[in-house]
């Protein structure tokens, strides 16, 4: 069954819209960590953020900002005022116990920001 | 600081062979996990090692295996290759065990099994 699910494939907006990347989990662990990352061209995995399930708080980092919700089991990502360096794929994680806290990727969201 | 170094960057192989990847985790970092990421499946976890010893395991069949140097430095193996094992190979060190922190990942190893 799918832990992590990323709707959305795929997203294309114009700079300096704003976007939200969806990410709904599945978990019966009471402790877990939720995960953001970012994969440029590149390849390399770059972590943007970490949340335990018993902070609830948004935070928010420059133009990043995350909304985590235990209550419809969703860590949902907004890039606000988006830039062409955006343009990556994005991934939403989970890591708990039941798995041995090994992360448990969505499918990934790729993003793309055009001038 | 240097980063997660994997090495070989690309390689192409065939059906039925082995292959050996690399893993340098960054200075100090003794926890060493890797990946396996394809188009169809996503990211996918194989094992943690933590101190030379495995620590947890995903769901690939026994083809798949690693070790863990006293240096922390990491490989992965993979034996008898199939198409299906054509992927990009990726390694991550962190300081402690358990993906529960920040994991530093390298470039990976993308493999071609023809």
């Amino acid at each position: 069954a799918q832990k992590v699910t990323q709707a959305q494939t795929e997203i294309s907006v114009v700079e300096k819209e704003d976007v939200t990347l969806d990410c709904v989990y599945e978990t019966r662990d009471t402790t877990y960590y939720l995960f953001w990352y970012k994969q440029p061209p590149s390849g390399e995995l770059v972590f943007l953020i970490r949340r335990n399930s018993f902070d609830e708080q948004n935070e928010i980092s420059g133009r990043y900002s995350w909304n985590f919700q235990k209550s419809t089991s969703s860590f949902n990502f907004t890039i606000t005022a988006s830039q062409v360096v955006d343009s990556a794929v994005y991934f939403c994680a989970l890591s708990e116990a039941n798995s041995g806290y090994a992360l448990n990727f969505g499918k990934g969201t790729s993003l793309l920001v055009t001038p | 600081k240097a980063g997660v170094t994997q090495t070989p960057r690309y390689l192409i192989k065939t059906r039925g062979q082995q292959v050996t990847l690399s893993c340098s985790p960054i200075s100090g970092h003794r926890s060493v996990s890797w990946y396996q990421q394809t188009p169809g499946q996503g990211l996918q976890f194989l094992f943690e090692y933590f101190s030379e010893t495995q620590r947890n395991k995903g769901n690939f069949p026994g083809r798949f295996s690693g070790r863990q140097f006293s240096n922390s430095r990491s490989e992965m193996n993979v034996s008898t290759l199939e198409l299906g094992d054509s992927a990009l190979y990726l390694c991550a060190s962190s300081l402690i065990q358990g993906q529960v922190g920040e994991l530093f990942f390298g470039e990976g190893s993308r493999l071609t099994v023809l």
